[in-house]
């Protein structure tokens, strides 16, 4: 099975500011890597699928990329709608979730 | 529009039984894989099992293996979990969810609590 290990485990910012999260797996992933997005008491939703694609409907300010063993999800002007936590999932080897970044307030 | 709903969640003492529900409407259901993932109080996503479009196919977590079992009624447009023997480390919010390779529909959750 494939380990997902994501940094940082949480991060302060403010909005406007630039937010780049890691996601490193423990054997290389191909192509089914995805990232979602959870606000409390809500179900996750998908933001980037195929490492890369973004999901209809997300704010192209959401965008993913990386190859082999290391991913990242980069919002690029964080709005006050962004804080969330945020899971990154891969489909190579079985199915299994990082651990999550939890991005909040400055 | 997509909706997913489940239903079946409640209090169940260690070692008992509970059958999760996923109803679904505004999309062909038998076309899509169906997944399981569940969330225990504060912590991450587990993936728990997916079934395949006719139901030829399961996989399930380890930790659930030989305890639940997935699955599907492609003319109710219904998913199922039976899960057995449950363990206080099985309690968490169960989500359905549409995909194989990513989930891009969710449902609202149902809440199993697993405690004497």
């Amino acid at each position: 099975d494939i380990q997902l290990t994501q940094s940082p485990s949480s991060v302060s910012a403010s909005v406007g500011d630039r937010v780049t999260i890691t996601c490193r797996a423990s054997r290389v992933i191909t192509s089914w890597l995805a990232w979602y997005q959870q606000k409390p008491g809500k179900a996750p939703k998908l933001l980037i699928y195929g490492i890369s694609s973004l999901q209809s409907g997300v704010p192209s300010r959401f965008s993913g990329s990386g190859s082999g063993t290391d991913f990242t999800l980069t919002i690029s002007s964080l709005q006050p709608e962004d804080f969330a936590t945020y899971y990154c999932q891969q489909a190579n080897s079985f199915l299994s979730f990082g651990g999550g970044t939890k991005v909040d307030v400055k | 529009e997509v909706q997913l709903m489940e239903s079946g969640g409640a209090l169940v003492q260690p070692g008992g039984s509970l059958r999760l529900s996923c109803a679904a409407s505004g999309f062909t259901f038998g076309s899509y894989w169906m997944t399981w993932v569940r969330q225990a109080p504060g912590k991450g996503l587990e993936w728990v099992a997916n079934i395949k479009q006719g139901g030829s196919e399961t996989y399930y977590v380890d930790s659930v293996k030989g305890r639940f079992t997935i699955s599907r009624d492609n003319a109710k447009k219904s998913l199922f979990l039976q899960m057995n023997s449950l363990r206080a480390e099985d309690t968490a919010v169960y989500y359905c969810a549409t995909g194989y390779y990513h989930y891009d529909n969710w449902g609202q959750g149902t809440l199993v609590t697993v405690s004497s």
